[in-house]
């Protein structure tokens, strides 16, 4: 089974300034999907992210950006110029292309952004 | 117009009862899920339906039972009541899940079992 974990319970950067967090996942598919998903306090998930597999370029939205490392399996999120609507959980999360394409999600980071 | 909708948003409920979450997505997607954040906010699957049919059923109690009468909705239903229910229950939908397309979330409804 798919497992995905975040190290990171919590983390706080400064307004402007940048941080990354970090993800790695337990597979054995070489087929699947990646996501960075936000919760603000309002408590809707929100898509921040994704990131196909088979694909060596990072995925880049605006301020938010991935480090995709396949054979680490590794997923990080870089969150530039921070601001304050930035602050949330964040939750990796990953689906196979195959099978149950259910999310696996990892525990979350709190990210509080500092005025 | 709003994509993903669950009624009630907030579900305050003593033991034992029996208690019913309604979602509806007007999207037009096939898949529609259930998930269960707990009280550390860790979010699990509990079942997935595509066009009304049952694919995903994770080791959850059977006092919890989905019904999906048309492809737009899902529902959740609970059976007696237990206080270790208590959690913010999310629904979802997805176009083409195979293709990695992202899960379009409902804005969740927390429980609480007193």
């Amino acid at each position: 089974a798919q497992t995905v974990t975040q190290s990171q319970p919590e983390m706080s950067v400064q307004e402007a300034e940048t941080v990354t967090l970090s993800c790695t996942y337990d597979t054995s598919e070489s087929d699947y999907y990646l996501f960075w998903y936000k919760q603000p306090p309002s408590r809707q998930m929100i898509l921040v992210i994704r990131q196909e597999a088979y694909k060596q370029q990072n995925a880049t939205e605006n301020r938010f950006s991935v480090n995709f490392q396949k054979a680490a399996k590794s997923f990080s999120l870089k969150i530039s110029d921070s601001q304050l609507g930035d602050a949330a959980m964040y939750f990796c999360a990953y689906r196979s292309a195959r099978g149950a394409q259910k999310l696996v999600f990892g525990q979350g980071t709190r990210l509080t952004i500092n005025p | 117009d709003t994509a993903v909708s669950q009624t009630p948003k907030y579900l305050v409920t003593q033991m034992g009862n029996d208690k019913s979450i309604k979602c509806e997505q007007n999207l037009g997607h096939d898949t529609m899920y259930w998930y269960k954040q707990d009280s550390k906010k860790f979010l699990k699957i509990m079942f997935s339906y595509n066009n009304k049919e049952l694919i995903i059923n994770e080791t959850v109690p059977n006092r919890f039972s989905p019904k999906s009468p048309d492809k737009a909705h899902l529902n959740l239903h609970i059976n007696s009541l237990e206080l270790g229910d208590s959690a913010v229950y999310f629904c979802a939908s997805s176009p083409y899940p195979d293709r990695g397309t992202e899960a379009f979330f409902g804005q969740g409804t927390r429980l609480t079992v007193v």
